[in-house]
């Protein structure tokens, strides 16, 4: 069974620009979450999607936004790109919300360099 | 408030020791998760264990083995024998009613060999 796949793997951007980042998650995961781990720092909570929906966000500004499709894979937007956003984007999948349901399993993440 | 506490930043031993990671909560509700991933090079997040808050059992898997502790709202985690592939970032989360994990800032393993 496949994992939670990223792509892509890299992305080299320079200030202003746009950046599109897709995670698709394990097949029957209703939930997508996205995190941000700049160089040597912890996890940071962006966004949760889960059935379509954005459940909650983490204390980012408005140029990080997203979306989770019908067949449940998502997009994470990030406009007018800072050198600060330079970091690893992580994506995970659960099976859903409940909190017995809560296992989160991680993607491989993409690098993005903000030149 | 919640809070997942990983005091210790970085730890180094020489391969084949034992080692333990120390991980303290704080959560208000009497039903949670804890757990524990593992973050090699590579940048891949790995989980490796679930505990919920009414399982006090210690659990032991192949070198790993786990401690929770609610009496000291502790989750510690040993790897016996070390190894050089234990070598990662060590993260320990936290879940509650309030639906999203609460990350402690990870611990840095170096196993040398």
């Amino acid at each position: 069974e496949a994992g939670v796949t990223q792509s892509p793997t890299h992305l080299i951007k320079t200030r202003g620009q746009q950046a599109t980042l897709r995670c698709s998650p394990i097949s029957g995961h209703t939930s997508v979450y996205w995190y941000q781990q700049a160089l040597g720092l912890g996890l940071q909570f962006l966004l949760w999607y889960d059935e379509g929906e954005e459940r909650n966000r983490g204390n980012f500004p408005p140029r990080f936004s997203g979306r989770q499709f019908p067949n449940y894979s998502s997009e994470l937007n990030v406009n007018a790109l800072e050198l600060e956003d330079s970091a690893l984007y992580l994506c995970a999948s659960s099976l859903g919300d409940s909190l017995a349901k809560n296992i989160q399993y991680f993607g491989a993440g993409t690098r993005l360099s903000v030149l | 408030a919640q809070k997942v506490t990983q005091a210790q930043t970085e730890i180094s031993v020489v391969e084949k020791e034992d080692v333990t990671l120390d991980c303290v909560y704080e959560t208000r509700d009497t039903t949670y998760y804890l757990f524990w991933y593992k973050q090699p090079p590579s940048g891949e997040l790995v989980f490796l264990i679930r505990r919920n808050s009414f399982d006090e059992q210690n659990e032991i898997s192949g070198r790993y083995s786990w401690n929770f502790q609610k009496s000291t709202s502790s989750f510690n985690f040993t790897i016996t024998a070390s190894q050089v592939v234990d070598s990662a970032v060590y993260f320990c989360a936290l879940k509650d009613s309030n639906y999203q994990l609460i990350w402690g800032a990870g611990t840095k393993l170096i196993i040398k060999p």
